[in-house]
């Protein structure tokens, strides 16, 4: 079975301050790593996603997660985060011989001006 | 193009009741998803639609929970005599294929409050 833990609730950062927002994941076999953002009353909509090759996975609004095996981590980050970036964000992994997404807890984003 | 929709956006619904819920996946995904989400459990997987078929129903909390799928469309899912414990947003998503690491794109969800 696969575990997803996200180790902030809540990320509060002052507007084009960087940001990280940690994900370790436990597997006992190789996964597909996710992160996908929900803004208030809104679905989930996917930022990026690593299947394989490199590690380092560009996604949509200027985020990049980084794919670390040894430490079972995809750490999400984005250099300079935007007021519009205030939302949740829910990492996930999938084992490929099954189709659900097994996510975290979420990770509050706030933007401070 | 139209993304995943789900109706009703909210509903309320006394305790005992029984409640349906719906999904009307992107045209032409085959794999269909049921989700939901509570302050308690986070987002958890209920079941799994590919065509009509479910080969994967873990999820499902209860056997008061049932999901159907007709004409590798719609979906519907069932809530049988509800219980507070069921309010939740219940999350629909579905994907192209049952492909390895397909990407699953989620619809607004229903939010379902139950008396």
């Amino acid at each position: 079975a696969q575990s997803v833990t996200q180790l902030d609730s809540q990320v509060p950062v002052f507007e084009e301050a960087p940001v990280e927002l940690r994900c370790n994941y436990s597997s006992s076999v190789s996964v597909y790593l996710f992160w996908y953002v929900q803004y208030p009353n809104q679905g989930l909509q996917l930022l990026l996603k690593y299947l394989s090759g490199s590690t380092l996975v560009k996604g949509i609004n200027g985020f990049e997660a980084e794919f670390n095996k040894s430490q079972t981590s995809f750490h999400l980050r984005k250099p300079s985060v935007h007021i519009s970036d205030t939302a949740e964000y829910f990492c996930a992994v999938s084992d490929p011989r099954r189709q659900k997404l097994v996510f975290g807890q979420g990770t509050r984003l706030t933007i401070n001006p | 193009g139209a993304g995943v929709s789900q109706s009703p956006s909210n509903k309320v619904t006394e305790k005992g009741k029984d409640v349906e819920l719906r999904c009307d996946p992107i045209s032409g995904h085959t794999a269909l998803y049921w989700y939901r989400q509570s302050l308690g459990q986070g987002l958890e997987f209920l079941i799994y639609f590919q065509g009509n078929s479910a080969p994967d129903k873990s999820g499902l909390p209860s056997d008061r929970f049932s999901a159907e799928r007709t004409g590798g469309s719609v979906s519907t899912l069932t809530i049988q005599r509800t219980q507070q414990e069921d309010s939740a947003v219940y999350l629909c998503a579905s994907s192209l294929v049952r492909g390895l690491g397909e990407t699953q794109y989620f619809g607004p969800g229903t939010r379902l409050l139950v008396l």
